[in-house]
């Protein structure tokens, strides 16, 4: 079973405008990963942030982590229309675990 | 850096054959793969873990001899779908961890490409 849950399942946005993703999830995590996904291909590594982190930047994106709500979100600003794609985040609960878990995913369509 | 390839792209076979993916790390050793299968517009889903030299741990649900896994290398893995049929037609995707380092104490996965297998 899927442990993150993402919302919104689907966002549509003008480009130029900031997209924004929530992810939660149920047990304690070591860290938290965010990939995308363009239409038919594999993922691309994004950003990962730490169960100690709140907050970090990388570019266009900033990603925060919430560990009391168990939550998690990623803001692109600025988006562009090559920000299309998937979104998916996943966690990784440590402890010598190496699985990920990954969420259902939000699918970012930005308009032109 | 961290490069993972996955061959075949894509493939097309006949119901009752066996397809074999492979998965290459091609410029780290990566002690541990990672096999998942994605349907359209769902999520990723393990299938199973892979060390090096020693046997596949598999999700529960997934049947160990229908999808075949060899990681005879620490750069390839195999996995190996039996007598596949229809319903096994998806989205086969590998991860590769690397065995030592910064990334390997993240948990930092690097992906492949993907395999889009159509059984007819």
């Amino acid at each position: 079973s899927q442990q993150g849950e993402e919302d919104p399942q689907a966002l549509s946005i003008q480009e130029g405008e900031n997209a924004t993703m929530n992810c939660s999830y149920k047990t304690s995590i070591n860290n938290l990963q965010w990939y995308r996904q363009n239409s038919g291909r594999g993922l691309v590594h994004l950003i990962l942030i730490r169960s100690n982190e709140r907050e970090k930047h990388s570019g266009r994106l900033r990603v925060t982590l919430d560990t009391s709500k168990k939550s998690s979100s990623l803001l692109i600003t600025a988006s562009r229309a090559a920000d299309t794609a998937s979104y998916f985040c996943a966690t990784d609960k440590g402890q010598g675990a190496q699985k990920l878990v990954f969420g259902q995913g939000t699918r970012l369509t930005i308009n032109p | 850096g961290a490069v993972v390839s996955q061959h075949p792209s894509w493939v097309i076979c006949k119901s009752g054959t066996s397809v074999k993916i492979e998965c290459r790390s091609l410029d780290f050793q990566a002690t541990t793969m990672f096999w998942y299968r994605q349907f359209p517009k769902q999520s990723l889903m393990l299938m199973a873990t892979s060390n090096e030299g020693s046997k596949a741990t598999y999700e529960q649900g997934v049947e160990k001899d229908k999808f075949l896994i060899n990681h005879a290398s620490l750069t390839l893995s195999t996995l190996t779908v039996t007598s596949a049929h229809p319903e096994d037609s998806s989205f086969y995707i590998c991860s590769a961890r690397e065995g030592f380092g910064r990334a390997w104490l993240s948990n930092e996965q690097f992906f492949g490409p993907g395999t889009r297998l159509t059984v007819l």
